[in-house]
């Protein structure tokens, strides 16, 4: 697609229960981040895709969290027992890998699923 | 390690006026640096990168962002304020080295008014 696509753009969840994230991103971008922001708080990195590598999981906060990209393509980030702090904004970003130029691309951000946990 | 530190959580300015939003950076290789901006309600927007080309960097709306190596600064600024300039502006650096290759660390975010 033109962009990066995300869905649901909201949801809301009981605590406890498990939610499912969805990534699209953009086609041939080898490279898929998940980030979340907390109200009031910056952006913070969570779980990093690059092609058939595996994956830099070192941003993933708990054991409930867990992400995985099939094909190279579509991502879900799941989130299982859900809590009143993992209520934030949940931002997919995908980057086209050249390999040793990545960086210079920038990064596609999606428009985020807002997840509220009541 | 990397790390990126914005210096004013909120910067209110008028409008036609200058726009000035700091970003300092550490970084133990050579960095990537990326300003983004964040309307309400919609998703993050490159506003533009620098990758060791030249050190002013030129981006969108016109916002432009000086990299300086000897103050380890990425400062952003605009010569005059538009009301649509209001929204929520984020520094970012990553670097192709090291272990954390990839990751995005972003800054606090800054949040800019513009006022008429």
């Amino acid at each position: 697609g033109a962009g990066v696509s995300q869905s649901p753009s909201n949801k809301v969840t009981e605590k406890g229960k498990d939610v499912e994230l969805r990534c699209d991103p953009i086609s041939g971008h080898t490279a898929l981040y998940w980030y979340r922001q907390s109200l009031g708080q910056g952006l913070e990195f969570l779980i990093y895709f690059q092609g058939n590598s595996a994956p830099d999981k070192s941003g993933l906060p708990s054991d409930r969290f867990s992400a995985e990209r099939t094909g190279g393509s579509v991502s879900t980030l799941t989130i299982q027992r859900t809590q009143q702090e993992d209520s934030a904004v949940y931002l997919c970003a995908s980057s086209l890998d050249s390999g040793v130029g990545f960086s210079n691309y920038g990064y596609t951000f999606g428009s985020g699923t807002r997840l509220t946990v009541v | 390690a990397q790390s990126v530190t914005q210096l004013d959580s909120h910067v209110s300015v008028s409008e036609g006026t200058p726009v000035l939003l700091r970003c300092n950076y550490s970084s133990s290789y050579s960095p990537s640096l990326f300003w983004y901006v964040q309307h309400p309600n919609k998703g993050l927007q490159l506003l533009l990168k620098y990758t060791s080309a030249a050190t002013l960097v030129k981006g969108i709306n016109g916002f432009e962002a000086e990299f300086k190596k000897s103050e380890t600064s990425f400062h952003l600024t605009k010569p005059s304020a538009h009301m649509s300039d209001a929204a929520e502006y984020f520094c970012v650096v990553t670097s192709l080295y090291g272990g954390s290759q990839g990751n995005l660390i972003f800054g606090k975010g800054t949040k800019l008014s513009v006022k008429p």
